[in-house]
């Protein structure tokens, strides 16, 4: 069935570390989004790419994140470096047009020790 | 300010109650209001979608959009314990789709 997946669902990893968080939006899907949440700030916009270009990034933190999309099957989100604050759920989510619904992954639950 | 604001509860009540979410927003250019429900450990999946102003039923459910006051409300008729879930509020103008913090609903048996 159609759904979007995200790799890997748990990482735990060292501060300072490079992390990389993978996603395979659902097949057709122009339209990809990355959120994080924690219990403090509840689900944020980091960023979202429509036809693979990114239109906004501004809720990243530039300096430690950046975001692509290679081909229309993959959006990666990588963190470097890791730090204990960025620790948090990271959600890719995609859709079939913009301002149309969202579908969302299962989540990677980052911790950074 | 965050553009969307969301009591995040928690919210508890009986089994059979009407329960009441809602949520502002600031950003003027938000046209389409949506309502999802998150489970424990699991991504939002979208229960309510609703386009400018105005009242949508589904089920036990009824969404409420009010832009002049830019003020949207979900109901939830005969609340059940499987309704127990965190629901959050999202919106989008230009594509960019904003959610709030989510408010936490537990029914009680």
């Amino acid at each position: 069935d159609a759904r979007v997946t995200q790799t890997p669902r748990h990482k735990v990893t060292e501060m300072g570390q490079e992390v990389t968080m993978r996603c395979q939006p659902i097949l057709g899907h122009n339209t990809v989004f990355w959120y994080r949440q924690t219990m403090m700030q509840g689900l944020e916009l980091l960023a979202y790419f429509r036809n693979r270009a990114p239109l906004d990034d501004s809720g990243m933190p530039k300096d430690r994140f950046s975001a692509e999309m290679p081909d229309a099957t993959l959006a990666t989100l990588k963190i470097q470096p890791s730090e204990p604050r960025d620790s948090a759920v990271y959600f890719c989510a995609s859709g079939l047009h913009p301002n149309t619904e969202a579908f969302f992954g299962q989540g990677t639950r980052l911790t950074v020790v | 300010q965050k553009e969307v604001e969301q009591d995040p509860g928690p919210l508890s009540v009986p089994e059979g109650a009407i329960v009441s979410l809602n949520c502002t927003y600031s950003n003027s250019a938000f046209q389409y209001f949506m309502w999802y429900r998150q489970y424990s450990r699991k991504g939002p999946e979208l229960l309510m979608y609703t386009y400018s102003s105005g009242n949508k039923e589904d089920g036990r459910f009824t969404a409420q959009v009010d832009k002049s006051s830019k003020y949207i409300s979900l109901f939830i008729r005969d609340s059940q314990p499987s309704d127990s879930a965190t629901y959050l509020c999202a919106m989008s103008g230009q594509g960019k789709l904003i959610f709030g913090q989510g408010t936490t609903l537990q029914v009680k048996p």
